[in-house]
């Protein structure tokens, strides 16, 4: 079975800080896309990052960026200049099973940021 | 544009009841899957139907039941409520699958059965 692990139930941070969350997962697949969402207190989840699988090249958005190890199957979250509003449940996640329709998530991290 | 769409925001429903949920996806997107989130868990994909067919069940039971409509709105259905059941059921939408750019999910619909 294909499965996402975020070893990490809770975070804290403190504001401004750097904090970095971890997630493995285990496929057969070559080609595929990973992804870190956010769901806030509002529930909405929010795409915060995306990787593609045959990219060496980590991906970067503003604060956000990830270190994505292919041969070790592991896909970290760090968040940069850490702010209040980056308070949330953040999941790890990919298209399994070979589909490109379902998605597995992780358990989830809840981080909080501390003022 | 408005985002992912979902009805009612809260619902409250007895054992045994049924219950359905309904889910607009963004203007242009013709993919919407249904997720079930239980409390501190990450969601569960019960549902994706494209272009009006169902592509995708996870492992729910048949009480589970989804269907698409011609403007590409979807609704979930789940009968014989059990108290399991209570949960945030998550709507996503997309042009047509996962692809690169993951899902756009609406903000849910939190059941409770009492």
């Amino acid at each position: 079975a294909q499965t996402v692990t975020q070893s990490q139930p809770e975070m804290s941070v403190q504001e401004a800080e750097t904090v970095t969350l971890s997630c493995t997962y285990d496929t057969s697949e070559n080609n595929y896309y990973l992804f870190w969402y956010k769901q806030p207190p509002s529930r909405q989840m929010i795409l915060v990052i995306r990787q593609e699988a045959y990219k060496q090249q980590n991906a970067t958005e503003n604060r956000f960026s990830v270190n994505f190890q292919k041969a070790a199957k592991s896909f970290s979250l760090k968040i940069s200049d850490s702010q209040l509003g980056d308070t949330a449940m953040y999941f790890c996640a990919f298209p399994s099973g070979g589909s490109n329709y379902k998605l597995t998530f992780g358990k989830g991290t809840l981080l909080t940021v501390n003022p | 544009d408005a985002g992912v769409t979902q009805s009612p925001t809260h619902l409250i429903k007895t054992r045994g009841q049924q219950v359905t949920l309904r889910c607009s996806p963004i203007s242009g997107h013709k993919s919407v899957s249904w997720y079930q989130q239980v409390l501190g868990q990450g969601p569960q994909f019960i549902f994706q139907y494209y272009e009006k067919e169902e592509r995708g069940r996870g492992n729910f039971p048949d009480r589970f039941s989804a269907r698409q409509f011609p403007n590409y709105s979807s609704e979930l259905n789940v009968n014989a409520l059990l108290l399991g059941d209570s949960a945030l059921y998550l709507c996503a939408s997309s042009l047509t699958g996962v692809g690169p750019y993951g899902y756009t999910f609406g903000s849910g619909t939190r059941l409770t059965v009492v």
